[in-house]
């Protein structure tokens, strides 16, 4: 019962690089998450997705790109990382956008940018 | 555009004593859902209690407790007889009624000690 798993839990990259987080669940929920923690700043979201397919931007999308090709996947990419991108991700998903419906959280990927 | 609002960044309880955390959200919505999510070291996010905006009755969950005051827009969260395993980042979460106002806004969060 795995639940969402991201992968990987840690990385560290130089500035410039580029990486792709992958996000898979088993739960067969339509939507999925990609969220960032910083610290005082609580989880702000990046991009999400309503469904195979279809990506949406949320409050902070700038610098990052996502893929959703397959309903248990979705990734999130960083084409050219910055030191402004280290921050802690969590992917998350649901059954379905509003009502009272529980999102369920990933472990989180720390990534460090030099 | 919806708001949550954490107004206690650290507080800490004596064991078995009882705490509340604050939170206040802004809103235009009627209908609307209110959570709170425990963030221990792991770094899991963990759902600890949910309310539903059309319910008046405040929701429970063990030792967890809300005060729901929807026309002033409070979101309290009440731990009683709390434990060492209580320490953690709480984070005060809204959700509104469907399409982009769907997806969940988290307040800055309440990082609680609970000291033996």
């Amino acid at each position: 019962n795995a639940g969402v798993t991201q992968t990987p839990k840690f990385r560290v990259l130089k500035t410039g690089q580029s990486m792709t987080l992958l996000c898979a669940q088993d739960m067969n929920h339509e939507y999925m998450y990609w969220y960032r923690q910083d610290p005082g700043m609580g989880l702000r979201l990046i991009h999400y997705s309503v469904g195979e397919g279809t990506t949406a931007k949320g409050e902070v999308p700038d610098g990052y790109n996502v893929s959703r090709l397959k309903k248990q996947n979705f990734l999130l990419g960083l084409e050219s990382a910055a030191p402004s991108q280290t921050s802690v991700y969590f992917c998350a998903s649901s059954w379905r956008t509003g009502g009272n419906t529980e999102a369920f959280f990933g472990q989180g990927t720390r990534l460090t940018v030099v | 555009a919806q708001t949550v609002t954490q107004s206690q960044p650290e507080m800490s309880v004596q064991e078995a004593e009882t705490v509340t955390l604050s939170c206040t959200y802004d809103t235009s919505e009627n209908n609307y859902y209110l959570f709170w999510y425990k963030q221990p070291p792991s770094r899991q996010m963990i759902l600890v209690i949910r309310q539903e905006a059309y319910k008046q009755q405040n929701a429970t969950e063990n030792r967890f407790s809300v005060n729901f005051q929807k026309a002033a827009k409070s979101f309290s969260l009440k731990i009683s007889d709390s434990q060492l395993g209580d320490t953690a980042m709480y984070f005060c979460a809204f959700k509104g009624s469907g399409g982009s106002q769907g997806n969940l806004i988290f307040g800055k969060g309440t990082k609680l000690s609970v000291k033996p």
